[in-house]
């Protein structure tokens, strides 16, 4: 049981460069979230899903697009990278508000991003 | 627009002091108010929630205090040890948001030998 894993957790990319970070969880949770974390900023919410094939904005989504082809992964993709995405990002999941005794999220180790 | 404020940003503590960390929010609507620990280079993990329908609870030695009519909740570490020494954030959600948490801005605690 792995938990979350993300990949890959360093990247250096050039501005206008593209790439996507991949979110991977094997605890079959509905709820999956993109966060990036800044300093003396927290973790701010980028874009999260509440199911396979459905994603939402979160506070800070401009620059990035998400995807949940499949129930276990989630997907964050930067078209054009700008220096201010330079940053750690983190997925998290969650089993769902369903229970609404149990709101813990689970995340994964962090993706490092610099954008220069 | 922060909906959580968060205090300090960070803490230096002696071995075996009390640590306090404080949160304040906004949103009457919150109705769930977790703690989370993150260690140098790895994700957060939940270390302990509460809900306004209580105004304390304890696991082992941290402890969350709730003032609902202040909106203040607070993070209290007994003993603090080095191993502590992480970043603590402080989170509220409401029942209408599902899981989605809004987080403090984060508190880096520092338990000396």
């Amino acid at each position: 049981n792995a938990g979350v894993t993300q990949t890959p957790k360093f990247r250096v990319l050039k501005t206008g460069q593209s790439m996507t970070l991949l979110c991977a969880q094997d605890m079959n949770h509905e709820y999956m979230y993109w966060y990036r974390q800044d300093p003396g900023m927290g973790l701010r919410l980028i874009h999260y899903s509440v199911g396979e094939g459905t994603t939402a904005k979160g506070e800070v989504p401009d620059g990035y697009n998400v995807s949940r082809l499949k129930k276990q992964n989630f997907l964050l993709g930067l078209e054009s990278a700008a220096p201010s995405q330079t940053s750690v990002y983190f997925c998290a999941s969650s089993s769902g508000p369903m229970d609404r005794v149990i709101k813990t999220q689970y995340f994964g180790p962090g993706t490092r991003l610099l954008v220069l | 627009q922060q909906q959580v404020k968060q205090s300090p940003q960070s803490l230096i503590v002696q071995k075996g002091g009390i640590s306090i960390i404080n949160c304040a929010y906004e949103n009457t609507a919150f109705d769930y108010f977790p703690w989370y620990q993150q260690f140098p280079g790895k994700g957060p993990a939940l270390l302990i929630a509460i809900r306004p329908d209580v105004s304390e609870k304890k696991e082992g030695r941290f402890t969350i205090s709730f003032n609902k009519s202040a909106k203040q909740f607070s993070l209290h570490i007994m003993d603090s040890q080095p191993g502590d020494s992480a970043t603590y954030f402080c989170a509220a959600s409401t029942e209408t948001s599902g899981s989605r948490l809004t987080f403090g801005e984060g508190t880096q605690l520092t338990v000396n030998p």
